[in-house]
C-alpha cells in the first residue's frame, strides 16, 4: 500500500486566492482526519470523517475553511479566500476501525503571501 | 474535556544512555494513549499505543511506554538512545466514550548527542 497520499506537497499562493488540498486515504480505512500544524499552535484537528460523513468539524477555524469527502478514496480541504495566517503544514491521516492508530500523509506545506 | 501535557519542550541525552519523554493526560473515561514520532519534513509515524491490559507497552524501534493510571501518565522510554532517535515526539489521547477525536500534545524534541 502506498500509504496516505497528499497533493500538492507544497503550495504558494497569494492572499485572497482559493486553495484546495487533496488527500487519498489508505484503502479500507473508515476514518479520515485533517490536521493543521504550526509552530505556535502545534497539531490541531480540523475535521474528521467516518465512512465519508463529517463527524466533528469543531476545529475548523472559520467559514473560509471547508472539507468534503465525496467517496471513500478522496477528500479535499478548501480555503477560500486564503489569508497569510493560514500558512501551515496540513496533514491528512486515516485510520481503520476504532481504536487504532492513525496513518499520516506527508503533509502539504501551504504558504499564503 | 480531553487534554495532553508534554512538560518538556526538549530532552537532551547522550547516545547509549536511557531516555524518557514525559506525558500526562486528562480524559473523562478510560484513555486510549498513543505515541507518535515526526522526522523533519515528514508526517507523524505511529510508535505504540495503550488500549487495555499490561501497563508496559512495547513499540517500534525499541521504544516502550508505561501507563500509570494513578499518576495519569504515559511516559515514553528507551533503554539506550541512538542519534537517529533525534526527532519530535508527540503523545496523544482519546477517551473510550464514543468519539474518535484524538488530542495531541505540543510535542517534545529529543536530541541525542553522539
Amino acid at each position: 500500500d502506498a500509504g496516505v497520499i497528499q497533493s500538492p506537497r507544497h503550495e504558494v499562493t497569494e492572499m485572497g486566492q482559493e486553495v484546495t488540498l487533496r488527500c487519498k486515504p489508505i484503502s479500507g480505512h473508515d476514518y479520515l482526519f485533517w490536521y493543521r500544524q504550526t509552530m505556535m499552535r502545534g497539531l490541531e484537528l480540523l475535521i474528521y470523517f467516518n465512512n465519508n460523513v463529517p463527524i466533528d468539524d469543531s476545529g475548523m477555524p472559520e467559514d473560509r475553511f471547508s472539507a468534503k469527502m465525496p467517496n471513500a478514496s478522496f477528500s479535499t480541504l478548501k480555503i477560500q479566500p486564503s489569508e497569510p495566517r493560514d500558512s501551515a503544514v496540513y496533514f491528512c491521516a486515516s485510520s481503520s476501525t476504532d481504536p487504532n492508530e492513525q496513518f499520516f500523509g506527508p503533509g502539504t506545506r501551504l504558504t499564503v503571501l | 474535556a480531553q487534554s495532553v501535557a508534554q512538560p518538556e519542550d526538549q530532552v537532551n541525552v547522550a547516545e547509549g544512555n536511557p531516555l524518557t519523554v514525559k506525558c500526562t493526560y486528562s480524559v473523562s473515561g478510560n484513555p486510549y494513549l498513543f505515541w507518535y514520532v515526526q522526522y523533519p519534513n515528514r508526517g507523524l509515524q505511529f510508535l505504540l499505543k495503550y488500549i487495555t491490559g499490561d501497563n508496559l507497552v512495547k513499540g517500534s524501534y525499541g521504544f516502550e511506554a508505561e501507563f500509570n493510571k494513578s499518576q495519569t501518565s504515559f511516559h515514553l522510554k528507551k533503554p539506550s538512545a541512538l542519534v537517529s532517535d533525534s526527532a519530535l515526539y508527540f503523545c496523544a489521547v482519546r477517551d473510550n466514550t464514543g468519539g474518535f477525536k484524538t488530542i495531541f500534545g505540543a510535542g517534545t524534541r529529543l536530541f541525542v548527542k553522539a
